[in-house]
């Protein structure tokens, strides 16, 4: 069984520029997740989807981070603009449903350099 | 607040030998569930270990046992015939019941020695 699969692993940009980060789930799992690990902590949840609707977003800087989930399977998020404390590992992960028994799994990450 | 402490920023520990990272957790709910994951320098998180919290006896998974004191709010790991390949950061988590929102703690960093 194929992993949760992310791009890139690695990016660099200058703030106030764009990035985006794309993941793919597990087939079949219909939760997703984007968490985001600054060094030296454990990750944040940013946003949670159940197939393609959003579940919990409440983390997500909004006025410049969005993500989506248009057909219930692979996710994109988004910066525009990047800041310098948004560098740090971007982890997606998913499971089969969103009850606490389904366990997440969790891709190799992008980790993410804002100069 | 919702929160995780693993207090242990970083522990060493010899091949064979046995160590025990510690973790405490706050909540009001009755109903959650505890892990341990596993977080090597690839930065892919694996599970190590999960214990439901209305389930008394603790949590065992080959080389990793759990000490669950529910009135404590403590989920300490335990590591037995300690392995190079065990070295990594290891975080606590823990979930509500509904929702699958997993909570982190900072992580403890394991370093084996040979």
């Amino acid at each position: 069984e194929a992993g949760v699969a992310q791009s890139p692993r690695y990016k660099i940009i200058e703030k106030r520029q764009s990035v985006a980060f794309w993941c793919n789930p597990i087939s079949g799992h219909a939760t997703l997740y984007w968490y985001q690990q600054i060094l030296g902590q454990g990750p944040k949840l940013l946003i949670q989807f159940q197939n393609n609707g959003v579940v919990d977003d409440s983390q997500l800087p909004k006025d410049r981070f969005s993500a989506e989930r248009l057909k219930g399977v692979d996710s994109t998020l988004k910066i525009q603009p990047a800041k310098l404390e948004d560098s740090a590992v971007y982890l997606c992960a998913s499971s089969f449903r969103d009850r606490s028994t389904d366990t997440q799994y969790f891709g190799p990450g992008t980790r993410l350099t804002v100069l | 607040a919702q929160t995780v402490t693993q207090s242990q920023p970083e522990m060493s520990v010899q091949e064979a030998e046995t160590v025990t990272l510690s973790c405490t957790y706050d909540t009001s709910e009755s109903d959650y569930y505890l892990f341990w994951y596993k977080q090597p320098p690839s930065r892919q998180m694996i599970l190590v270990i999960r214990q439901e919290a209305y389930k008394q006896q603790n949590a065992t998974e080959n080389r990793f046992s759990v000490n669950f004191q529910k009135a404590a709010k403590s989920f300490s790991l335990k590591i037995s015939d300690s392995q190079l390949g065990d070295a990594a950061m290891y975080f606590c988590a823990y979930n509500l019941e509904y929702g699958n929102k997993l909570v982190f703690g900072a992580g403890t960093i394991l370093r084996v020695k040979s």
